[in-house]
């Protein structure tokens, strides 16, 4: 079976920049998660959708982030504009769904974000 | 609300040493715990898992039990490798139908030869 995939794998951009980052979450499971990480603050969620609707977005930065799910195998973190501080590594993990707390996350391979 | 406190890093140990990283947690209900691996470079993937008290999730040598009257889910593995050099995570899910994982920060452990 296919993980979660990710693109792009790295991404080099100046300030000021629009940047998408990508996400085809494992067939079948119906709920995502976008996680940003750095060595200061380490792995923070951003916002995660169940059945493609956002359901918790608090982790969201501010207003030049924003995410989108407009069906069950695609979803996109959008940063405009973007600026140095962004720079990090982004993860997006999906899980399966039902009333069981106990389903795991799989994470895809994160997209590593450098803003010059 | 819930929580999770892991030990902090880095901790290094040498080749076929004993490896016990500390986690405690404060969450309300039934908790299902984790233990997560990140390898340099790459994604978190699942190591072991706990879904109820007492159960023992194992994997790869390592070993964690759900404690609840410590609160407690401390990861051992009786001799780490060179190759287990990675950063972990204990996190907790919540009952219910919320799938956020609550995390913990991370602690890298170095494995010398």
């Amino acid at each position: 079976d296919a993980g979660v995939i990710q693109s792009p794998r790295h991404e080099v951009t100046e300030m000021g920049q629009e940047v998408t980052l990508r996400c085809k979450p494992i067939s079948g499971h119906n709920s995502l998660f976008w996680y940003r990480q750095t060595m200061m603050r380490g792995l923070e969620l951003l916002i995660y959708f169940n059945n493609n609707v956002p359901i918790d977005d608090s982790g969201m930065p501010e207003d030049r982030f924003s995410a989108k799910m407009p069906n069950a195998s695609f979803s996109t973190l959008k940063i405009q504009p973007s600026e140095p501080r962004d720079s990090a590594v982004y993860f997006c993990a999906s899980t399966q769904a039902g009333s069981s707390s106990n389903q795991p996350q799989h994470f895809g391979d994160g997209t590593r974000l450098s803003i010059l | 609300g819930n929580s999770v406190t892991q030990m902090e890093g880095p901790v290094t140990l040498s080749e076929e040493a004993f490896l016990t990283i500390n986690c405690t947690y404060t969450a309300t209900g039934y908790p299902s715990l984790f233990w997560y691996v990140q390898y340099p470079g790459e994604g978190l993937q699942l190591l072991l898992k706990a879904t109820k008290a007492d159960d023992k999730g194992s994997n790869k040598g390592f070993e964690a039990t759900y404690r609840k009257e410590t609160t407690s889910f401390h990861l051992e593995k009786g001799s780490v490798q060179v190759s287990d050099s990675a950063v972990y995570f204990c996190a907790l899910s919540s009952s219910g139908n919320n799938r956020k994982l609550i995390w913990g920060l991370g602690t890298s452990l170095a494995v010398n030869p």
